[in-house]
């Protein structure tokens, strides 16, 4: 099952923060974000794994809460390369490199 | 360190035609996944491989298949093409087999069916 991710879009202007969520309606061995910004590849961001550590990346940082099943990606302070869509991919199980992602957030920073 | 590299980077099929992409995963990676990518569906997953071994396989049609090389090249075969087969698809390596760390994307093979 796929997870769901909120909000679908958000249009930021420089130094606003945003919050990126995803939701799982099973159980998460781990979550994984990257970032792909228009015509590229997607570039991994961070993994979450199981006990709910922050990880951060720059200033964007995320959290796991693996008893509600979220994830929640944190953009502190955004700078215009961070506009892209982010994509939260989880693990069908805890073998092999399967990923299925959610739908994609479309961030854009605005000077 | 060279990146993922996919080839053809684009190209154009008609329906019933079938169309092979290949995809070189960074040196040393010897597990290669492919994803299909659309405005409408998204990342899809498609299949796995590691060490020749298929180790996962999305919910796609038999149409689509795929193999791995000794040498970890992989390849991907559509075949009967159909025009919801149009996407860009993507390639991506990993070291190991088990599912912590990043996945190496390459720019992808965008496959226009007409």
């Amino acid at each position: 099952q796929q997870p769901v991710q909120s909000p679908q879009a958000v249009i930021l202007r420089e130094g606003e923060d945003a919050v990126i969520n995803c939701s799982s309606s099973k159980a998460l061995y781990s979550v994984h974000w990257y970032r792909q910004k228009h015509g590229e590849a997607p570039v991994f961001l961070m993994i979450l794994l199981k006990g709910g550590e922050q990880k951060g990346h720059d200033k964007i940082s995320a959290s796991f809460n693996e008893k509600k099943q979220q994830s929640s990606l944190y953009l502190t302070a955004s700078q215009l390369s961070y506009s892209g869509t982010y994509f939260c991919g989880t693990p069908n199980n805890n073998a092999g490199n399967m990923l299925t992602f959610g739908g994609g957030t479309r961030l854009m920073v605005k000077p | 360190k060279a990146g993922v590299t996919q080839t053809p980077r684009y190209l154009i099929k008609t329906r019933g035609q079938q169309v092979t992409l290949s995809c070189s995963p960074i040196s040393g990676h010897r597990s290669v996944s492919w994803y299909q990518q659309t405005p409408g569906q998204g990342l899809q997953f498609l299949f796995e491989y590691f060490s020749e071994t298929q180790r996962n396989k999305g919910n796609f049609p038999g149409r689509f298949s795929g193999r791995q090389f000794s040498n970890s090249r992989s390849e991907m075969n559509v075949s009967t093409l159909e025009l919801g087969d149009s996407a860009l698809y993507l390639c991506a390596s990993k070291q190991r087999e088990r599912n912590t760390g990043e996945l190496f994307f390459g720019e992808g093979s965008r496959l226009t069916v007409l």
